[in-house]
C-alpha cells in the first residue's frame, strides 16, 4: 500500500463548478500536509499548507481529518488556469522526505 | 530571478553511458533535494543533503551519486545508465530539512536509449 494515495482522476469539470480531492495517508507518524499543484511538464509548486482546524486561501479550502488520515482540497468556482495535477504531500518531523501521492488531474472545460 | 535551476533541461543518451545534472539555487537556502518523477508520474525523494553533508539516501543504487561542492550546489551523477533511469528528475531546497516548503527546480527530463 503506498503511503499517500489520490484518486487518479481525471476530473474533467466545467468552469465556475465546485470540484472537491481526497487523499489519505497510512503513517500516522506524519505531522505536516500540503497540496502542491503541478502543471503539464512543469515543477510541483506549493499550493497550499493544511492545518488540522482546516484553512482557506481565495477558492481553495484545505481540511485535514487526523482521525481518518485523511485530507481533502476543496476548489469553488473553478478556472480554466486551475487545470492541473494536483498532488498530495505528507511528512514526518525532522529530517525526513517529503511524501507525494501521484495526484489527482483536474481539467476545467469552458 | 531563477531560484532553483537545473542543467540541461533534456538529456539524451545511451545505455551505459555516464551523465551529471547540475542544480543550484539561488534562496540561500541549507538543504537540498534529487527527486525522481517516473514515467507513472510518481514523484520520490532519492537524496537530501544538509549544508554540503548527505541527510537522506532512500534506496537508490549507488550508479547514483550527489556531489555538493557548496550549500548552493547539488549535482547528481549517474554511471552506467539503464533504460529504467529515464524519468525527469528534480532538485528542490528548502530553508532547512525541517522545514516544509521546497522549492522546485524546472526538471530535467532524461531519456535513456
Amino acid at each position: 500500500r503506498k503511503e499517500v494515495e489520490q484518486d487518479p482522476g481525471p476530473f474533467n469539470v466545467p468552469e465556475g463548478a465546485t470540484v472537491a480531492f481526497n487523499c489519505t495517508y497510512s503513517n500516522s507518524a506524519s505531522q505536516s500536509f500540503f497540496w502542491y499543484r503541478q502543471d503539464c511538464r512543469k515543477e510541483p509548486k506549493l499550493l497550499m499548507s493544511v492545518y488540522s482546524s482546516g484553512n482557506e486561501d481565495g477558492r481553495f479550502t484545505a481540511q485535514l481529518n487526523r482521525a481518518s488520515q485523511y485530507i481533502s482540497l476543496l476548489i469553488r468556482d473553478s478556472k480554466l488556469s486551475d487545470s492541473a495535477t494536483y498532488l498530495c504531500v505528507v511528512k514526518r518531523s525532522g529530517n525526513t522526505p517529503l511524501v507525494f501521492g501521484k495526484g489527482t488531474r483536474l481539467s476545467v472545460i469552458a | 530571478d531563477t531560484a532553483v535551476s537545473q542543467t540541461p533541461k533534456y538529456l539524451v543518451t545511451q545505455m551505459g553511458n555516464d551523465k551529471s545534472i547540475k542544480c543550484e539555487q539561488n534562496l540561500g537556502h541549507d538543504t537540498m533535494y534529487w527527486y525522481k518523477q517516473d514515467s507513472k508520474k510518481f514523484l520520490k525523494i532519492m537524496f537530501s543533503y544538509n549544508n554540503k553533508e548527505l541527510i537522506i539516501n532512500e534506496t537508490v543504487p549507488n550508479r547514483f551519486s550527489p556531489k555538493s561542492p557548496d550549500k548552493a550546489h547539488l549535482n547528481l551523477h549517474i554511471n552506467s545508465l539503464e533504460l529504467g533511469d529515464s524519468a525527469v528528475y528534480f532538485c528542490a531546497s528548502s530553508q532547512d530539512p525541517g522545514v516544509d516548503t521546497q522549492y522546485f527546480g524546472p526538471g530535467t527530463r532524461l531519456t535513456v536509449l
